[in-house]
């Protein structure tokens, strides 16, 4: 079946460092990854959404400056968290899909502490 | 704009009662629309989907009817049980690959 395994599972990292975080698609290609955080309040905020062969495009509020994403194949993608602050803070969720209007698959995410 | 709206934030009800979980959507485009469960620190996991062809999906005994005159996509079940605890998310999808998360109804099912 199709997994996607997201590590490290959690992260704790000082206010101003940056951590790195990666996700991989299992059993499926991986056309479409978006990045997600997840809020205490559990709400989804897209970060930016990466499809091959295409730009790699931000939402508003985020930035490639700020979260710069790699997605250099049909399995893995990665992004950073540069200069991390407290509002920075969250459950990182990375969402893969293979074809368009397809089911979306998630990993469990990566929760970011900063101290 | 797109958006996706889910009006309860926590619906709290005993077990073998049925479920309604209100899902309402604004889309420039005609839209696909999802269900997603997630349980205690798991990922989301598709529930459902819509169908281009008006039939009504179902799966695990929830089942969603999408009304495109009410732009509503209402996930329901006929009885409640105490595993179907967890957070549910309305998703709206367009071919561009974006995908519009409402804010989650928190289910909690109590015996």
């Amino acid at each position: 079946g199709a997994l996607v395994y997201q590590y490290p599972r959690r992260t704790i990292c000082k206010s101003g460092t940056s951590m790195r975080m990666e996700c991989q698609a299992v059993g499926f290609q991986a056309t479409s990854v978006a990045w997600y955080r997840q809020s205490p309040q559990k709400t989804f905020e897209l970060i930016a959404l990466s499809t091959v062969n295409s730009a790699i495009k931000y939402e508003q509020n985020f930035t490639q400056e700020k979260f710069p994403i790699s997605h250099p194949n049909l399995s893995f993608s990665s992004m950073t968290v540069l200069n991390a602050y407290l509002e920075d803070r969250g459950l990182y969720l990375c969402g893969a899909r293979g074809q368009e209007n397809t089911e979306v698959f998630f990993g469990k995410g990566t929760r970011l502490t900063v101290v | 704009g797109d958006s996706v709206t889910q009006t309860e934030g926590l619906v709290t009800l005993t077990e073998g009662l049925p479920v309604m979980l209100n899902c309402t959507y604004q889309s420039t485009y005609s839209p696909f629309l999802f269900w997603y469960v997630q349980h205690l620190n798991e990922a989301p996991k598709l529930l459902l989907k819509s169908f281009t062809d008006n039939k009504r999906p179902e799966h695990q005994g929830f089942h969603a009817t999408l009304h495109k005159s009410s732009s509503s996509f209402h996930l329901q079940k006929s009885s409640a049980q105490l595993s179907d605890s967890a957070l549910y998310y309305c998703a709206l999808s367009y071919s561009n690959n974006r995908i519009f998360f409402g804010d989650g109804t928190q289910l909690v099912v109590k015996p």
